[in-house]
């Protein structure tokens, strides 16, 4: 199916370790993003690729870590995990004028 | 700058009444708009969009959506609400200096009574 994809869809971890969440996308788009969406259901952007290059970098701090292998991938990298990390995280990608969102990561700091 | 403001964080209505859920956007450029929906536990899917000619769009699942230039709104309606209606729904411009950046209101929580 063609879609965006992500893993894992659940991850629970301590303060202070480091984790990845993957994002793939088979619908041939050039720009990818990472939101977060907090328990209030904000949406924040926090990055975005458009072939492989960082075009948008929010405010969000410099342990968040994002890295583009390929134009299908966009992966994030979180550092020294914080208790205020924990929310949603969806990637999404996008060509022309809608964005197409993956089924979300919830993190959750222990 | 582009920037969306949905009015009502939260919206209750009667199965079979008509929804009716409220965004303004500011946009210093012609905005490309969009809604889209949220079930529990689930990422975002989109309901309709506007970018160009007709001002009244049609989406999915009986939604559709006005484009008022005049008011900066693109308020979202339904007829008739279903039970399956119950989510949330996010407003939304496109922009940004590079025309990639989406930028989503604050969401609106839908409840359907029945």
């Amino acid at each position: 199916d063609t879609a965006v994809s992500q893993t894992p869809k659940y991850l629970v971890t301590q303060m202070g370790n480091d984790k990845s969440i993957k994002c793939e996308q088979n619908l041939g788009h050039d720009t990818m993003y990472w939101y977060k969406q907090d328990s209030k259901k904000f949406l924040k952007i926090m990055f975005s690729y458009n072939n492989k290059e960082l075009i948008i970098n929010e405010t969000v701090p410099n342990r968040f870590s994002p890295k583009s292998p390929d134009k299908a991938h966009l992966n994030l990298h979180i550092n020294s995990l914080e208790l205020g990390d924990s929310a949603v995280y969806f990637c999404a990608s996008s060509r022309d004028y809608e964005q197409y969102f993956g089924p979300g990561t919830r993190l959750t700091v222990t | 700058a582009q920037s969306v403001t949905q009015l009502g964080s939260h919206v209750s209505v009667s199965e079979g009444a008509l929804v009716l859920l409220r965004c303004n956007y500011s946009s210093s450029v012609p905005p490309y708009l969009f809604w889209y929906v949220q079930y529990p536990n689930q990422g975002l899917q989109l309901l309709l969009k506007y970018t160009t000619g007709a001002t009244l769009v049609k989406g999915i699942n009986g939604f559709e959506a006005e484009f008022k230039k005049s008011e900066t709104s693109f308020h979202l309606t339904k007829p008739s609400a279903h039970m399956s209606d119950a989510a949330e729904y996010f407003c939304a411009v496109r922009g940004g200096r590079t025309g990639n950046q989406f930028y989503f209101g604050t969401g609106t929580s839908l409840t359907v009574i029945p």
